[in-house]
């Protein structure tokens, strides 16, 4: 059964680097596509990016100046790195598993404050 | 960007009642749609992908339908564990985009 965690931090200060893993269990993350979704309050669900065959990346322009995603193969895990966050980055971040036709399998989701 | 639009933002129904809810893309996304369903605190459980395909798993009282610009979700007899709230999805085309979520509520 395929099941995914999110790990990191509940609270990032202004202008720093978010950073969150999501640990994968039960597919091997070396193929299929891996993305990382968001949920506020103010913008509804967001699609942050995707990275596929643990290289190739697709970001959503509206952040991709700030967005890495990267993959650790050997434990199965793949990572969301969001520098310069704001007030406005504050959300519940999710990873899935999917993209096209749709998101399969979805974390249960880690809240991210941005505040001083 | 591809902007969803779900209709209506929420809807009061009764168990046993057929509901159906709209989605409308901004441009045509071919049959590359998705529905989820999210109770509260919970990540969104897909339902419905290439805007007909039943995820495994999911009941066979939710159907999708439509292509192009306008699509349905429907539930064709509400169970109590179907309040919540449901959402569209576009994978036409980058970047991938949400509706803003259709309120299924107990009348």
């Amino acid at each position: 059964q395929v099941r995914l965690l999110e790990s990191g931090p509940g609270l990032v200060k202004p202008s720093e680097t978010l950073s969150l893993t999501c640990t994968v269990s039960g597919v091997s993350i070396s193929s299929l596509y891996w993305s990382w979704i968001r949920q506020s309050p103010g913008k509804g669900l967001e699609w942050i990016g995707y990275i596929y065959d643990t290289a190739n990346t697709n970001y959503n322009p509206s952040l991709k100046s700030r967005v890495t995603i990267s993959v650790n193969t050997s434990k199965n895990q793949f990572s969301l790195k969001l520098t310069s966050v704001t007030a406005a980055d504050t959300a519940v971040y999710y990873c899935a598993m999917g993209g096209a036709p749709n998101f399969d399998y979805w974390g249960q989701g880690t809240l991210v404050t941005v505040s001083s | 960007d591809i902007q969803m639009t779900q209709s209506p933002s929420s809807v009061s129904a009764s168990v046993g009642d057929r509901v159906t809810i709209t989605c409308r893309a901004s441009q045509g996304v071919s049959d590359w749609l998705a529905w989820y369903q999210q109770k509260p605190g919970k990540a969104p459980k897909p339902l419905i992908y290439s805007a007909s395909s039943l995820q495994s798993g999911v009941p066979s009282r939710f159907s999708g339908s439509g292509s192009g610009t306008d699509f349905t979700l429907t539930i064709s007899s509400l169970q109590p564990e179907d309040f919540a709230t449901y959402y569209c999805q576009q994978a036409n085309s980058f970047p991938f985009t949400f509706g803003q979520g259709t309120r299924l509520e107990l009348k």
